[in-house]
């Protein structure tokens, strides 16, 4: 069975320019995440959806990033624009409904802002 | 906040065994997580506490102390492949709630 999947695996854009992040969750799994890594950091959470409604979106900085998950499956995240700070890796990760669920996760897509 | 300690790095030889230490203060417990990830890849799950005492995988074992807010990671028969980040995270709450993690361990196997 495939794991989760994001496309493109590297990303290089010039600032202000815009970005989308695309993820395919494991099928069945109703709980989608997005985390931004910075390197030599843990892994921090931007937004969490179960099946197509975001939940916990909180950490994620609204005036330049959004996200959506239409029909509770595939899911964008988008950033415009883009700014020398948000270089970063970009994971996505899936688990099922339920309590206490293992979160698995992608390999990110690695986003490098000129 | 959320306060989740670990050491930056370790290095340890081959064959030998290696303790990595996770302490955490956070406004809520719901359990324990360490995920190793190698460089440019995703994390993957390694192990889950949500009681107190040792949890035993293979080569590996995960340790919870909730009264004193500790956990360690223990890694026996260290192989090179076991070069990695290791990664503590604490799940707040019940349900899917997201994890909360540490900076990680980059973990170095050296023969």
């Amino acid at each position: 069975e495939a794991g989760v999947v994001q496309s493109p695996r590297y990303k290089i854009i010039e600032k202000k320019q815009p970005v989308a992040f695309w993820c395919n969750p494991i099928s069945g799994h109703n709980t989608l995440y997005w985390y931004l890594q910075n390197l030599g950091q843990g892994p921090e959470l931007l937004i969490r959806y179960e099946n197509e409604e975001a939940v916990d979106d909180s950490q994620l900085p609204k005036d330049r990033f959004s996200a959506e998950r239409l029909k509770g499956v595939d899911s964008t995240l988008k950033i415009q624009p883009a700014e020398l700070g948000d270089s970063a890796v970009y994971l996505c990760a899936s688990s099922l409904a339920g309590l206490n669920n293992e979160q698995f996760f992608g390999p990110g897509t690695r986003l490098t802002v000129l | 906040g959320q306060n989740i300690d670990q050491p930056t790095e370790m290095t340890a030889t081959e064959g030998a065994i290696v303790q990595i230490n996770c302490t955490y203060q956070t406004s809520g417990f719901n359990g324990l997580f360490w995920y190793q990830q190698h460089a440019g890849e995703a994390p993957t799950f390694l192990s889950y506490n949500v009681l107190d005492g040792l949890e035993e995988k293979g080569r590996f074992s995960s340790f919870l102390s909730r009264s004193k807010g500790y956990s360690y990671l223990l890694l026996k028969e260290l192989q090179m492949k076991d070069s990695a980040s290791y990664l503590c995270a604490v799940r707040l709450n019940s349900g899917n709630t997201p994890l909360v993690f540490g900076k990680g361990t980059r973990l170095s196997v050296i023969a």
